[in-house]
């Protein structure tokens, strides 16, 4: 069975700090695919990256970051300079590339980012 | 513009009553699926579907019933046997391989 922890249930940090969201991932497949997702107040979750099981290289895009480590079982999230911008839920899921898989995800429970000015 | 969207945002349920959220996209995507999300337990798969005509139970799938008769439309009817349906849900959809899956916007469902 697969399953997607995030360690944070909230974090709170002030504008322009460093923040880091944990995700650590449990499968028995060699082939997965993991994914990050916003979801801003106003509910509908937001795709910002995918990364295929083979593809350990770390990925920046503007203020994000990723860190993916298959040694560990790890896909941690940075954001850079923190917005009060970036305050919403943010989502780390898993697919397996089995054939039963049918594209289900497995999402971690969410961490809470606030960013206060 | 391409997107899924979810109708209605915020819907009441009385004791009883049987309601249906509605899901629609115009992303031509082959697969479609329901969310239910708590707080603090993250997103639940409820039901999914591949392709029109065939749908698949997902983890919490009792007290729920889904068609898919159209590849764009996906319709939840959340029945009286649904204990406690107050939540959030989530309808997406993606196309198939292991892409990244789109979301609509939520219905909130309270029960009053």
């Amino acid at each position: 069975a697969q399953k997607v922890t995030q360690a944070q249930t909230e974090i709170s940090v002030v504008e322009k700090e460093d923040v880091t969201l944990d995700c650590v991932y449990e499968t028995r497949d060699t082939t997965y695919y993991l994914f990050w997702y916003k979801q801003p107040p106003s509910g509908e979750l937001v795709f910002l990256i995918r990364r295929n099981s083979f593809d350990e290289q770390n990925e920046i895009s503007g203020r994000y970051s990723w860190n993916f480590q298959k040694s560990t079982s790890s896909f941690n999230f940075t954001i850079t300079a923190s917005q009060v911008v970036d305050s919403a839920v943010y989502f780390c899921a898993l697919i397996d590339a089995g054939g039963t898989s049918y594209g289900k995800l497995t999402f971690g429970q969410g961490t809470i980012l606030t960013v206060h000015p | 513009d391409g997107g899924i969207t979810q109708s209605p945002k915020y819907l009441f349920r009385k004791e009883g009553q049987n309601v249906t959220l509605s899901c629609e996209q115009n992303l031509n995507h082959d697969a479609m699926y329901w969310y239910r999300q708590d707080p603090g337990q993250g997103l639940r798969l409820i039901y999914y579907s591949q392709i029109v005509n065939d749908f698949q139970k997902g983890d919490i799938a009792e007290g729920y019933s889904v068609s898919r008769e159209k590849k764009e439309s996906f319709p939840l009817t959340v029945t009286s046997a649904q204990k406690n349906p107050t939540a959030f849900y989530l309808c997406a959809s993606r196309r198939t391989g292991n892409t990244e899956a789109f979301f609509g916007q939520g219905t909130r469902l309270t029960v009053v």
